[in-house]
């Protein structure tokens, strides 16, 4: 069965603090990975995508890697800030089909002063 | 450059009851998604639309209808309201199929209460 396993379910992190946020996935065949943020009362925002070559992929604070061989991704978010408490989505995408892209339940992570 | 638009943001209906969901996008994609996001669940697909004219079933269709009613427009109808169908519902729009590179962008998302 294609499915997305996120780990931490939700996160509390000091500001200014590292975390990593993890996700393990069964999709196949797989096309390409994206993390998503989504705010509180917002729709997901594309972080970062990954296709099968890529190993590591950065945007500013937050540095996603990839590992196709074992299918775990995980979510580096450096010197974190208080905007940065939100969920985060993992997504893995097949080349196709009727539901080709497979969400996570999300990390809910929040930081605090 | 408003991206994608839905309309309205909060909702409360009766049970049995019938509404439709509005969503616009102003980015010329060809492809048009309706999900729902449920507390402790991904986010599931409903209905999409991979061009103007063609409108598909996806993972938990059961209650609903769609309209691809112009290459900027895609409304979900739902006929006669359950409190299952308690949810947030967001609207979303790609260049092209979600397989591919080519990312989602989404809208802020309606939250529909059924009573």
């Amino acid at each position: 069965k294609n499915q997305v396993e996120q780990s931490p379910q939700s996160l509390i992190i000091l500001e200014g603090k590292n975390c990593t946020l993890q996700c393990n996935y069964t999709v196949s065949p797989f096309s390409n990975l994206r993390w998503y943020k989504q705010d509180t009362g917002r729709g997901p925002v594309s972080l970062t995508i990954m296709t099968f070559s890529e190993n590591t992929k950065s945007n500013g604070r937050y540095t996603a890697t990839l590992d196709a061989d074992t299918k775990q991704s995980s979510l580096h978010i450096t010197a974190s800030q208080l905007s940065d408490s939100a969920s985060y989505i993992c997504v893995v995408s097949r080349p196709s089909g009727n539901t080709p892209l497979v969400f996570g339940k999300g990390t809910r992570l929040s930081v605090i002063a | 450059n408003a991206g994608v638009t839905q309309t309205p943001k909060f909702q409360v209906l009766k049970t049995g009851q019938s509404m439709t969901l509005q969503c616009a996008q102003d980015m010329n994609h060809n492809s048009m998604y309706w999900y729902r996001q449920d507390p402790g669940m991904g986010l599931r697909l409903i209905y999409y639309s991979a061009s103007e004219g063609t409108t598909d079933k996806g993972e938990v269709p059961n209650g609903y209808n769609v309209s691809r009613l112009n290459k900027r427009e895609f409304s979900l109808r739902l006929e006669s309201a359950a409190p299952s169908q308690t949810s947030v519902y967001f609207c979303a729009s790609s260049e092209a199929g979600g397989g591919s590179y080519y990312g989602y962008t989404f809208g802020s998302g309606t939250r529909l209460t059924v009573v």
